[in-house]
């Protein structure tokens, strides 16, 4: 079946040491995001890549980074991570740009701050 | 700005009974609307879409949609809940896939 993988599925990282999320898709969308999502709260949208463009939101810190090297992968840098960092990180994709078509979601990463 | 509001942070039903959980959207035009169910350490999964066909939606699981242009609103629902139901469930839309805040919903057995 055609999916979005994650991984690793659980992250444990120290404070302040460099970690890198993972994200795989086998749909050929051309549009994958990357979200924080905290505890009983909604998903936070961090950032998104239309094929090679980066989106940046305005309020994503600039601790969070991304590279799209294909269209199938997409990777979440976080360059020295702090407690509040901690959260499950969604990768999420969508077919084209518009927004009349719906997310497919990972099973995400919860990243533990230590 | 465009912006989807849940209505309800929990909503507790009994199994067998009806479940409503409430949308409104706010929206300068016509809306593409989501509902996606999220179980404990998953990610999200897409219930039904609404993208101005049938103001009627059925999606996965039983579960459906109605478009109500003049209420603003896109409220889910579902005839007889489910155990299997208890989730968090969130609406999302218009643009820039925002997101609601959620609604936990829970079945009583």
């Amino acid at each position: 079946d055609a999916m979005v993988i994650q991984n690793p599925r659980y992250q444990v990282t120290q404070f302040g040491k460099p970690v890198t999320l993972s994200c795989s898709q086998t749909l050929n969308h051309n549009v994958m995001y990357w979200y924080q999502q905290k505890s009983s709260q909604a998903p936070k949208l961090l950032f998104h890549y239309y094929d090679k463009d980066f989106n940046n939101e305005a309020d994503t810190p600039d601790n969070f980074q991304s590279r799209r090297p294909n269209t199938s992968f997409c990777f979440l840098d976080i360059r020295s991570p702090g407690l509040g960092d901690a959260a499950m990180y969604l990768c999420a994709t969508s077919r084209v740009g518009s927004y009349n078509q719906p997310q497919h979601f990972g099973d995400g990463t919860r990243l533990s701050i230590l | 700005a465009q912006s989807v509001t849940q209505l309800d942070s929990h909503v507790s039903v009994s199994e067998g009974t009806p479940v409503l959980l409430r949308c409104n959207y706010s929206s300068s035009y016509s809306p593409s609307l989501f509902w996606y169910v999220q179980h404990p350490n998953k990610g999200l999964q897409l219930l039904l879409k609404y993208t101005s066909a049938a103001t009627l939606v059925k999606g996965i699981n039983g579960f459906e949609a109605e478009f109500k242009k003049s209420e603003t609103s896109f409220h889910l629902t579902k005839p007889s809940a489910h155990m299997s139901d208890a989730a968090e469930y969130f609406c999302s839309g218009t643009y820039k896939y925002i997101f609601g805040t959620g609604t936990r919903l829970k079945v009583l057995a």
